[in-house]
């Protein structure tokens, strides 16, 4: 079975920097979009970025534009999220997906909290 | 942006009975809507794309359809299993923006 796991949340002032990592295994990584996807606490679920299979195009939510950057490393099947002037509203559960538009398989998720 | 509207927020139901969740988008999305289905605490899971496909492994008491400017995911005879939030999500264009959820619940 696909796995995706996520990791790199945690608690972050307003204003500060996270990256948060997504490490696929069982698929190969190289040949699929990927996608992250967040939910607010007992909220919904917003899309965040996608990135193409080979990293040369990226997709963001007007939400995170000029603060987020998408990534991808096919040597290392990691997807990336550079999360930086976080805001209180960027509090979520954040879940890599595989695919875009159509998301397949989806981690567990890392939590990111943005308070002071 | 599209926006999805999901109808109703919230059911009950029992065990064998037929649910039809709607979704219906601000704008024309042709067949690019998607069914997630999400557990408390757990990751959301796709069950159907481009309106009807089941994802594999999906029982197929859950099918989707369109009519009109509507999609409809139905559960044929709902199971202990199914009691859960779902989600519509349109895949035409970005944003993919996703419904609000309905939440399935026990009567």
């Amino acid at each position: 079975d696909v796995q995706l796991f996520e990791s790199g949340g945690g608690l972050v002032q307003p204003g500060g920097s996270l990256r948060l990592s997504c490490a696929a295994s069982r698929f190969t990584f190289s040949s699929y979009a990927m996608s992250w996807v967040r939910q607010a606490p007992g909220k919904g679920l917003e899309w965040v970025s996608s990135i193409s299979a080979s990293g040369g195009t990226t997709y963001y939510a007007d939400s995170v534009k000029g603060r987020f950057t998408i990534s991808r490393d096919n040597s290392k099947n990691t997807l990336y999220l550079q999360m930086n002037s976080l805001r209180a509203e960027d509090t979520a559960l954040y879940f890599c997906a595989r695919g875009n538009p159509i998301f397949d398989f989806w981690g567990q998720g890392t939590l990111v909290t943005v308070s002071s | 942006d599209i926006q999805m509207t999901q109808s109703p927020s919230s059911l009950s139901a029992s065990v064998g009975d037929r649910v039809t969740i709607s979704c219906r988008p601000s704008q024309t999305i042709y067949t690019y809507l998607n069914w997630y289905q999400q557990k408390p605490g757990k990751a959301p899971k796709l069950l159907i794309y481009s309106v009807s496909t089941l994802q594999s492994g999906v029982p197929s008491r859950f099918s989707g359809s369109e009519s009109g400017t509507d999609f409809t995911l139905t559960i044929s005879s709902l199971q202990p299993d199914d009691f859960a939030t779902y989600y519509c999500q349109q895949g035409y264009s970005t944003p993919w923006t996703f419904g609000q959820g309905t939440k399935v619940e026990i009567k």
